[in-house]
């Protein structure tokens, strides 16, 4: 596609509920990255795909954070039993892989919890 | 652990004047640095990346500087218009990755 699309823009649910967030990168880019933005933070890295492997999950939150990739395309990021500190804007960004490259960011899902 | 820091955290200025916007960095061993724009509600536009072996890009009325040695880089805009009104962050990757570390940016407002 011509840019990174996210969807759902905005999702709101109820704490406890379980949300999917999706993420289409630019087509041929093997670089994915999720990352959040909470209200007066900075940008909060979250986990890095290179193709359908993902080298760096270190900035998952806890164990109910999850996210895969499938087809080096695609990637899902799965919240389980959704809690209020969870509200934020999720951020999706790609790049062709190489290293040192810009990062495209998609325009976020804003998730509200509650 | 990298850290980046962007002062002030808002900046008001008029129009059609020139301003530079700052960014601190902590671990000078990084590869590159890139400068990007946030509307609100949007997600992040790349507006210039700088590599390490380099001082200075330049993109119209931007031009972003590099000091390594230092850990700062600046952002300059000429001529500010009210479409310039944003936020501005800085980013360092992290490794070879590329995974990003960012300031928590500088919301500029200019008054037409």
């Amino acid at each position: 596609g011509a840019g990174v699309s996210q969807s759902p823009s905005n999702k709101v649910t109820e704490k406890g509920k379980d949300v999917e967030l999706r993420c289409d990168p630019i087509s041929g880019h093997t670089a994915l990255y999720w990352y959040r933005q909470s209200l007066g933070q900075g940008l909060e890295f979250l986990i890095y795909f290179q193709g359908n492997s993902a080298p760096d999950k270190s900035g998952l939150p806890s164990d109910r954070f999850s996210a895969e990739r499938t087809g080096g395309s695609v990637s899902t990021l799965t919240i389980q039993r959704t809690q209020q500190e969870d509200s934020a804007v999720y951020l999706c960004a790609s790049s062709p892989g190489q290293g040192g490259e810009k990062l495209f960011f998609g325009s976020g899902t804003q998730l509200s919890v509650l | 652990k990298q850290e980046v820091t962007q002062i002030p955290a808002a900046l008001s200025v008029p129009e059609g004047e020139n301003l530079v916007l700052n960014c601190s960095f902590t671990d000078s061993a990084i590869y590159n640095l890139q400068w990007f724009r946030q509307d609100p509600g949007k997600g992040l536009t790349s507006l210039l990346l700088i590599q390490s072996s380099q001082r200075e890009q330049t993109s119209g009325r931007l031009n972003a500087s590099l000091d390594k040695s230092s850990g700062r880089s600046t952002l300059y805009i000429a001529a500010s218009q009210p479409g310039d009104s944003a936020t501005y962050l800085c980013a360092v990757p992290t490794g070879a990755n590329s995974k990003l570390t960012f300031g928590k940016g500088i919301t500029l407002s200019v008054r037409p």
